[in-house]
């Protein structure tokens, strides 16, 4: 079946931008998980749904950073005023239920210039 | 704060021979690591994990021993393909409560099999 997907693959923005990235999580699966990866590092963890509900938020940086999972399948992650330490690789994974094998997604290349 | 660590940025084996990926946590909370594997441009693969009540767990190729006292775990690939080649990635996660999901990952080492 398919795998998660995210789009766009690729985001260039301007400094003080707003930009919105998705993610279609695996169909069936009620975790989902946004991770954001910067140039030589490890996946960093933002945030996690439980459903419609994030059960841990601490990963956000501040309150710049928003997400959302509304009908508890497609997630957005939305970024206000950007900047350019926001560049990274942002990851999308999702699982059966908290706690199984987090399937990851190709993730979306943000570039703030 | 790193709470997992790979202080091993790259490492370069012999098509056939022994790999030997090395990972360092802090967070006594942790009861599971796991082990992910990413290619350029796509997003990391699972690839075997371990539950801290167990010090060693093996799948085909593949073995991740655990040594809680030192908090530290290895990933044995043997015999290594140059399919192997790619980054991998230590990954953590606590025993329970709201960050049960989450994951804490170390930085990555980039491993190269040469023919």
């Amino acid at each position: 079946g398919a795998g998660v997907s995210q789009t766009p693959s690729n985001k260039v923005t301007e400094k003080g931008k707003y930009v919105e990235l998705r993610c279609d999580p695996i169909s069936g699966h009620t975790a989902l998980y946004w991770y954001r990866q910067s140039l030589g590092q490890g996946p960093e963890f933002l945030i996690y749904f439980q459903g419609t509900g994030a059960a841990d938020d601490s990963g956000l940086p501040n309150d710049r950073f928003f997400a959302v999972r509304p009908e508890g399948s497609v997630s957005t992650l939305k970024i206000q005023r950007t900047e350019r330490g926001d560049s990274a690789v942002y990851l999308c994974a999702s699982s059966l239920t908290v706690g199984d094998e987090q399937f990851f997604g190709p993730g979306t290349r943000l570039t703030v210039l | 704060d790193q709470q997992v660590k790979q202080n091993s940025p790259s490492l370069s084996v012999q098509e056939g021979r022994i790999s030997i990926l090395n990972c360092d946590y802090t967070n006594s909370m942790f009861d599971y690591f796991l082990w992910y594997k990413k290619y350029p441009a796509e997003g990391p693969t699972f690839l075997i994990s371990i539950s801290s009540i167990k010090d060693k767990n093996e799948d085909g190729r593949f073995t991740v021993f655990l040594n809680k006292s030192a908090k530290h775990l290895s990933l044995h690939i043997v015999p290594s393909q140059p399919g192997d080649s790619a980054v991998y990635f230590c990954a953590a996660r606590n025993a329970g409560g709201t960050s049960y999901g989450k994951l804490t990952f170390g930085q990555g080492t980039i491993l190269t099999v040469h023919p």
